[in-house]
């Protein structure tokens, strides 16, 4: 089964500090993994989106990596402002002609100051 | 602003009843993707339409459907509506639909069911 598992499942730390986040998935055959922020009742917006030839890709300060070995991913938050606070949702993509995403079940990442 | 859009914002009914929610994808973006999302609960895959036809299902139960216009807006129609139907629902959209396509969401529906 398809599946994308994150990890923890909740985070706090306080601004200025780097964090990161995981991400484990099953879904076969790969085709390509996203990175999500979503604000509290708002629409997820894309951070990164890695296929299976990409080891790294930033965004600013998000830097995200991928293990296709392995089946890992990684976000990771550098500089930590309040304006991060958000749930960081990690989805996975199979091949198969059509775009249908299966989506982790997020962080919920806390900055404090 | 990712120039999807989604009306209404908020919707508040009664169990049993029918409900029409609208999306307005991005200038361009020929395929539309539905999704829920239930309170606490990751992001549900439901269904998407490539330049008016259906192109993929998820977890759509067989009391809502939706489709895709000419114009390339859609709709997605939830009928006999149950207290847990109560959720976000977003709209996204892309230039095609497959691949590394990005997708960009809409601010969501939010619908209530009392």
């Amino acid at each position: 089964k398809n599946q994308v598992e994150q990890s923890p499942q909740s985070l706090i730390i306080l601004e200025g500090k780097n964090c990161t986040l995981q991400c484990n998935y099953t879904v076969s055959p790969f085709s390509n993994l996203r990175w999500y922020k979503q604000d509290t009742g708002r629409g997820p917006v894309s951070l990164t989106i890695m296929t299976f030839s990409e080891n790294t890709k930033s965004n600013g300060r998000y830097t995200a990596t991928l293990d296709a070995d392995t089946k890992q991913s990684s976000l990771h938050i550098t500089a930590s402002q309040l304006s991060d606070s958000a749930s960081y949702i990690c989805v996975v993509s199979a091949f198969g002609g059509y775009n249908k995403l299966i989506f982790g079940a997020g962080t919920r990442l806390a900055v404090h100051p | 602003d990712s120039g999807v859009t989604q009306t209404p914002k908020h919707l508040i009914t009664a169990t049993g009843q029918r409900v029409t929610l609208r999306c307005s994808p991005r200038s361009g973006d020929l395929s539309v993707y539905w999704y829920q999302q239930s309170l606490d609960q990751g992001l549900q895959f439901l269904i998407q339409y490539y330049n008016g036809e259906e192109r993929a299902k998820g977890n759509i139960l067989e009391r809502f459907s939706a489709q895709q216009f000419p114009d390339l807006h859609s709709e997605l129609n939830l009928s006999s509506l149950e207290l847990g139907d109560s959720a976000l629902y977003f709209c996204a959209s892309s230039v095609e639909g497959q691949g590394a396509q990005e997708q960009y969401f809409g601010p969501g529906t939010r619908l209530t069911v009392t």
